[in-house]
């Protein structure tokens, strides 16, 4: 079936160590794969994108077709990091599939 | 400014009643979607549009249904309300051939 996977629900990190979120999917052809991000009591906003290759807030995320994954890291974690953050697929009918997403809790 | 809307934020209703979630967006979106969240869990999309008139039903199954009788206004209706039907619901719009998709800040239905 097609999904994707974030097997990981909660990640708690301290400030300044690295924070890395897996996401594996499981969709045909070269889908378009996204991180979102939803901090306390805002709505759920794009992070980053694959096709932009871009590091938004220190974050990055390598697209690995041969392990289907596309894990996001951040070399130091920020206090301001603290947020549930959610791997999504634009699938080839052009709709959006998200995974059950991860909470991120970093302490100081 | 352009913007995505849901009301109501909060609702809480009685098992049997009839109710809409209203969406509504300003930024000349030709697709929007509906996504229902529990606790923890995905999203699960439950409905998509690609314009007027267009309507689908997303992978999860839905007792809901959806209209889009204009581009920038896309209900969701439970005909009869059940306590199964508790749950978040997001609502999200994207270009036609865009690749971001902007959200609302979601409706909260808890049907007792």
């Amino acid at each position: 079936a097609q999904r994707v996977t974030q097997p990981e629900k909660l990640l708690s990190v301290f400030k300044g160590a690295p924070v890395e979120l897996k996401c594996n999917y499981s969709y045909s052809g070269s889908p378009e794969l996204f991180w979102y991000v939803q901090y306390s009591r805002q709505r759920l906003q794009l992070l980053l994108r694959h096709i932009s290759r871009e590091s938004i807030k220190g974050f990055t995320a390598d697209l690995n077709k041969g392990e289907t994954s596309f894990h996001l890291k951040k070399p130091f974690a920020q206090e301001e990091d603290s947020a549930m953050y959610y791997c999504a697929v634009l699938d080839s009918w052009g709709k959006f599939q998200f995974g059950a997403g991860t909470q991120v809790v970093v302490t100081p | 400014e352009a913007d995505i809307y849901q009301t109501p934020r909060y609702l809480v209703i009685g098992t049997g009643k009839k109710i809409t979630l209203e969406c509504s967006q300003t930024m000349g979106h030709d697709k929007m979607y509906w996504y229902q969240q529990d606790p923890g869990m995905e999203l699960h999309l439950i409905h998509y549009s690609y314009g007027v008139n267009s309507t689908e039903k997303g992978d999860l199954s839905s007792e809901s249904t959806v209209s889009r009788i204009r581009t920038e206004h896309f209900p969701l209706t439970l005909e009869s309300a059940r306590p199964s039907h508790t749950s978040q619901y997001l609502c999200a719009s994207s270009e036609i051939s865009g690749t971001e998709a902007f959200f609302g800040q979601g409706t909260r239905l808890t049907v007792v």
